[in-house]
């Protein structure tokens, strides 16, 4: 069974340009999680889903920040615009349910120069 | 509030000896306790995860963790160190969210 799918795995872009991230969680996993992790420091949770519905997005800066879950199974999260800040790698990670633990995928690494 | 941490930025021990990778949690309610491992450009793996059944809990890889109540702590083992165990392990924390420490970094020298 293929594990938690994310594309691209990297990225480089310049300031103020858009980006965005895609996401393919395992099958018949409800939970779907992005992180952002910064050099050296644990993964941050930006949003969370439970099926279609985001029911934790506390941590999304969402003056700048967007994700959607179309259908409750893919998902995608947009940057615009994307400052030199952003630079870190973007995790998805999906679970049967919070208190199961999450399987992740290999992550995006965004570069914003 | 809900807040992990692992007491340990790096911790450095010989192929063969024993690994204890420390973490103390706080949350006002019962959470669920997990250890990740990351290598090198990787995705987190579940190593382990406490879910309020037994106390000790056996993972992949000869991990274990021991949940202790009275001292908020879920401190990873394993009896004998491998060149490969060397990686980031995070643990982790989830009531209503889930909570990541800043991880530590375990170095394995032949």
């Amino acid at each position: 069974e293929a594990g938690v799918v994310q594309s691209p795995r990297y990225k480089i872009i310049e300031k103020k340009q858009p980006v965005a991230f895609w996401c393919n969680p395992i099958s018949g996993h409800n939970t779907l999680y992005w992180y952002r992790q910064n050099l050296g420091q644990g993964p941050e949770l930006l949003i969370r889903y439970e099926n279609e519905e985001a029911v934790d997005d506390s941590q999304l800066p969402k003056d700048r920040f967007s994700a959607e879950r179309l259908k409750g199974v893919d998902s995608t999260l947009k940057i615009q615009p994307a400052e030199l800040g952003d630079s870190a790698v973007y995790l998805c990670a999906s679970s049967l349910e919070v208190r199961t633990g999450a399987f992740f995928g290999q992550g995006t690494r965004l570069t914003v120069v | 509030a809900q807040s992990v941490t692992q007491l340990d930025s790096h911790v450095s021990v010989s192929e063969g000896t024993p690994v204890l990778l420390r973490c103390n949690y706080s949350s006002s309610y019962s959470p669920s306790l997990f250890w990740y491992v990351q290598h090198p450009n990787k995705g987190l793996q579940l190593l382990l995860k406490y879910t309020s059944a037994a106390t000790l809990v056996k993972g992949i890889n000869g991990f274990e963790a021991e949940f202790k109540k009275s001292e908020t702590s879920f401190h990873l083992t394993k009896p004998s160190a491998h060149m490969s165990d060397a990686a980031e392990y995070f643990c982790a924390s989830s009531s209503f969210k889930t909570i990541f420490g800043a991880g530590t970094r375990l170095f394995v020298k032949a």
